[in-house]
Formats: structure tokens, C-alpha cells, sequence
């Protein structure tokens, strides 16, 4: 069976940062592309970046992109988001999913960014 | 990046009625590997997203069978044959195909 579970998630005030985990399980990790999608209060989803199942690429939606980083580890079947200069518009809940068809989604953390 | 249209973006429907939601992306979705990711997703109130369909026709294990998915090139469909009340929420079309993927705005499904 397949399990995404995310952490990391948290208060944080404007401009601070957090880095958000997403360990992975029953499936061949090192395989699949893998992605962040988020969630803001009352609002649609995003997707925020994916990364392939090497490393070797990444990609970034406008409003994010020069503050997120993601970043995998798989020998520990984990994938990262590493967010700097948090804005209030960031709150929400963050989900990571796998493969390019979302395939399997964690059931999310929460990020709060206020003073 | 690809734009998905959604529409409507409320869909009132009669219990037992068919419903149909239409998502349209500012270009072809056809992936380099020949596969379009065009998938759909349920969100209930409270709940987090499921996915109903994947690559434009395909139904995920669980999800009933009124639900239907089709289209091609930039034009696609996500169909429920008979509305139940289980189905309402919000329904969201995403392409994986072109990084970063987009979704699509959301069409609420509710009950008149």
C-alpha cells in the first residue's frame, strides 16, 4: 500500500522558514516524479513544484519559485520543500503526491504564516 | 504555463440527474511519453482531494462507475450519469503533462 505522510508544517511569522518532509512508503520510491500541491483557506489547489525521480529536474510555479526549494533523498524514500521568506498568502495546507498523475496524496500539513 | 479553464464554476443538480463538467487547457496535453495527464479530482467538504480519473478516461479503483472521463487535445469532460448526494463538493481538473502541472479553478457540485 502506498503512504505519503508529510511534516513539518507550523507557525511561522513573514519572512521566516520552514522545510516541510514527505516520507514515502510501498512503493519504489526512486522511480516517480514527485510533487507539492497546496491548499489556502477556502481556496483551490496549486500545484507548487516537482521534482523527477533523479533529482534531475525541478520545477516551480511563478509564485514561489526563488523562495521554495524541493529537494529529494532517495535512499531515505523522502522528498522536501524548503520555504524561505514566507508570505501570508502561503498559508494552507501542503500536500505532496506522487507521479506526474498525482497518483497518491498524504493527508497534508498545515503552514501558518502570521505575526 | 498551461491555463485549465473549468465551467462552470457552480453546477446545481437534481438528485438522480446527469452532470457535466467541462475543462479546456491553453494548449495540447499530449506528454513526450504519448500519455496525456489529464486527471480529475473529487474534494467533499472537509475532506482532502481523491482522485476519480486518470489520463483523461480512466476510472481509480473505489470510484463508481457514473463517473466517466473523456476528451482529447484541449478539450475534456468529466461526466456523473445519475447525481448522488454523496457527489457534492468540489470537482478539479489538473494536466500533469507540461511542468509545472496546473489545476483547474474548481466547479462546485450541489444539490438543488
Amino acid at each position: 500500500e502506498v503512504q505519503l505522510e508529510e511534516s513539518g508544517g507550523g507557525l511561522v511569522q513573514p519572512g521566516g522558514s520552514l522545510r516541510l518532509s514527505c516520507a514515502a512508503s510501498g512503493f519504489t520510491f526512486s522511480s516517480f516524479s514527485m510533487t507539492w500541491v497546496r491548499q489556502a483557506p477556502g481556496k483551490g489547489l496549486e500545484w507548487v513544484a516537482n521534482i523527477k525521480s533523479d533529482g534531475s529536474e525541478k520545477y516551480y510555479v511563478d509564485s514561489v519559485r526563488g523562495r521554495f526549494a524541493i529537494s529529494r533523498d532517495n535512499t531515505k524514500n523522502s522528498v522536501f520543500l524548503q520555504m524561505n521568506s514566507l508570505r501570508a498568502e502561503d498559508t494552507g495546507f501542503y500536500y505532496c503526491a506522487r507521479a506526474r498523475g498525482l497518483d497518491d496524496w498524504g493527508q497534508g500539513t498545515l503552514v501558518a504564516v502570521s505575526p | 504555463d498551461v491555463v485549465m479553464t473549468q465551467s462552470p464554476l457552480s453546477l446545481p443538480v437534481t438528485l438522480g440527474q446527469p452532470a457535466s463538467i467541462s475543462c479546456r487547457s491553453s494548449q495540447g496535453l499530449v506528454c513526450v511519453d504519448g500519455n496525456t495527464y489529464l486527471s480529475w479530482f473529487q474534494q467533499r467538504p472537509g475532506q482532502s482531494p481523491r482522485r476519480l480519473i486518470y489520463k483523461v478516461s480512466n476510472r481509480d479503483s473505489g470510484v463508481p462507475d457514473r463517473f466517466s472521463g473523456s476528451g482529447s487535445g484541449t478539450d475534456f469532460t468529466l461526466k456523473i450519469s445519475r447525481v448522488e448526494a454523496e457527489d457534492v463538493g468540489v470537482y478539479y481538473c489538473v494536466q500533469g503533462s507540461h511542468w509545472p502541472g496546473t489545476f483547474g479553478g474548481g466547479t462546485k457540485v450541489e444539490i438543488k
